[in-house]
């Protein structure tokens, strides 16, 4: 069964621009979640889909946005790039929502530099 | 504001030692909780889960769970280079699957 797939995998953008993340689930996974992975702050959540609904939100400010589709499939979207955002970021699925043994497991990452 | 604390480290044991990783939490509400290792460039990988108190035995790794103490640990028994990572613990959120992370234990394994 083919894992978390991420796209891209690296990328390099300028303080200003947005940047467009995509992510594919393991098959059968409903459940997307997005991390940022930074050397100072450790993995933040920053947001949680599951059937192209929006389920939990990380303290992250609202340049940072996400979406679902039909398809499970997951893109996050961050506005106004700021050097700060220079991250790795990470997403995880799993197969659904409300079960206490459910787990995630995660793509390879997208590294994002801001220049 | 729900958090995961772990000691950053780095934990260094010889080769064939026992390696003792230790996390606390401060929901007392959270039910399921996770170890993840995460080698330098690459992305977490799942090592094992604990939802009950008491141990949980897979391989070389035991994770034990104290609920009273909100306390986790992961115990891992004859410690080999390729154990040389970072541990990150994790605790579900009550509602839906997101995870809080500590920020993780780097641990060397020197041969």
């Amino acid at each position: 069964k083919a894992g978390v797939t991420q796209t891209p995998r690296y990328l390099i953008k300028t303080r200003g621009q947005q940047v467009t993340l995509s992510c594919s689930p393991i098959s059968g996974h409903r459940s997307v979640s997005w991390y940022q992975q930074t050397p100072g702050q450790g993995l933040q959540f920053l947001f949680e889909y599951f059937s192209e609904t929006q389920r939990n939100k990380g303290n992250f400010p609202g340049r940072f946005s996400g979406r679902q589709f039909s398809n499970s499939r997951s893109e996050m979207n961050v506005s106004t790039l700021e050097l700060g955002d220079s991250a790795l970021y990470l997403c995880a699925s799993s197969r659904q929502v409300d079960d206490l043994t459910d787990t995630q497991y995660f793509g390879p990452g997208t590294r994002l530099t801001v220049l | 504001q729900k958090e995961v604390e772990q000691n950053s480290g780095p934990l260094s044991v010889p080769e064939g030692a026992i390696a003792s990783l230790n996390c606390t939490y401060s929901d007392r509400g959270s039910q399921s909780f996770f170890w993840y290792r995460q080698y330098s460039g690459k992305s977490p990988e799942l090592i094992m889960s604990i939802y009950s108190n008491g141990d949980k035995e897979d391989g070389r790794f035991t994770a034990q769970l104290n609920k009273a103490s909100q306390y986790v640990s992961l115990l891992i028994r004859d410690s080999q280079p390729s154990d040389s990572a970072t541990y990150l613990c994790a605790v579900k959120l009550q509602a839906g699957t997101a995870l809080i992370f500590g920020k993780g234990t780097t641990l060397s394994v020197s041969s």
